[in-house]
């Protein structure tokens, strides 16, 4: 199964908003509303911040949104700030307990 | 406070065999699932393979599947991933990661992987 399709790279000026979208199938994120989205800072542990779709962490900032649109999911991240900048990846459940990552988008914040 | 503690960097020659491990704690082990999770250098993240923890149940993916073995120890509150013969392909960080809401809800800080002759 080939990995969801992100952009990879996206940018924006401190406190715009930038989306980030993940492009799947309808066996993947077409198919449940399992959709996560982490954030990787080179060098430490990956950070999830966005569950089933649009659910945030406690902690996580509400400037982090997500949706979902057919085999699209999208993240928003309002607001940025210059700790925002990261790498970011969505993920989906497939079938039967498998899973399935995009190929991560590098976000800039200028 | 939940959390995954994982073993040591580890540099291995070709044809070795190695096992890197996920200790887990503040919460009760054998409720989640925990997932193996590559990153090569400079690349994304890849789903390695996932484990239930309370009958040793795994899954991996096909791109793993035969490569890597994934087990548990419950008596350890452990995960493992293991491999028979490195090869220089393997060189990555692998993060182990607890499940939760159908995510991967909690990391390990990572373990570096270098196999070089």
């Amino acid at each position: 199964q080939s990995a969801l399709t992100q952009p990879p790279s996206a940018s924006g000026s401190p406190g715009q908003s930038v989306t980030i979208s993940c492009t799947g199938t309808n066996t993947d994120v077409g198919a449940y509303n399992y959709v996560s989205w982490y954030q990787h800072h080179p060098g430490k542990a990956p950070k999830l911040i966005v569950y089933e779709v649009s659910k945030r962490p406690s902690g996580v900032p509400d400037r982090f949104s997500g949706s979902k649109s057919g085999n699209t999911a999208s993240l928003t991240v309002s607001g940025l700030q210059a700790e925002d900048e990261a790498d970011y990846y969505c993920s989906s459940y497939v079938v039967r307990n498998n899973w399935i990552f995009g190929g991560g988008t590098k976000l800039t914040v200028l | 406070e939940v959390q995954l503690v994982q073993s040591g960097a580890e540099v291995k020659k070709p044809g070795e065999s190695l096992r890197i491990s996920c200790e887990a704690s503040g919460y009760s082990f054998t409720t989640y699932w925990i997932t193996w999770v590559r990153q090569m250098p400079g690349k994304g993240l890849e789903w390695m393979g996932s484990i239930d923890p309370s009958d040793s149940y795994t899954n991996y993916s096909p791109s793993f599947q035969g490569h890597v073995t994934i087990s548990a120890d419950r008596s350890m509150s452990s995960a493992h991933l293991q491999w028979s013969s490195l090869k220089a392909s393997d060189t990555a960080v692998y993060y182990c990661a607890r499940h939760g809401s159908r995510s991967f809800q909690h990391w390990g800080q990572g373990t570096l992987v270098t196999v070089s002759s």
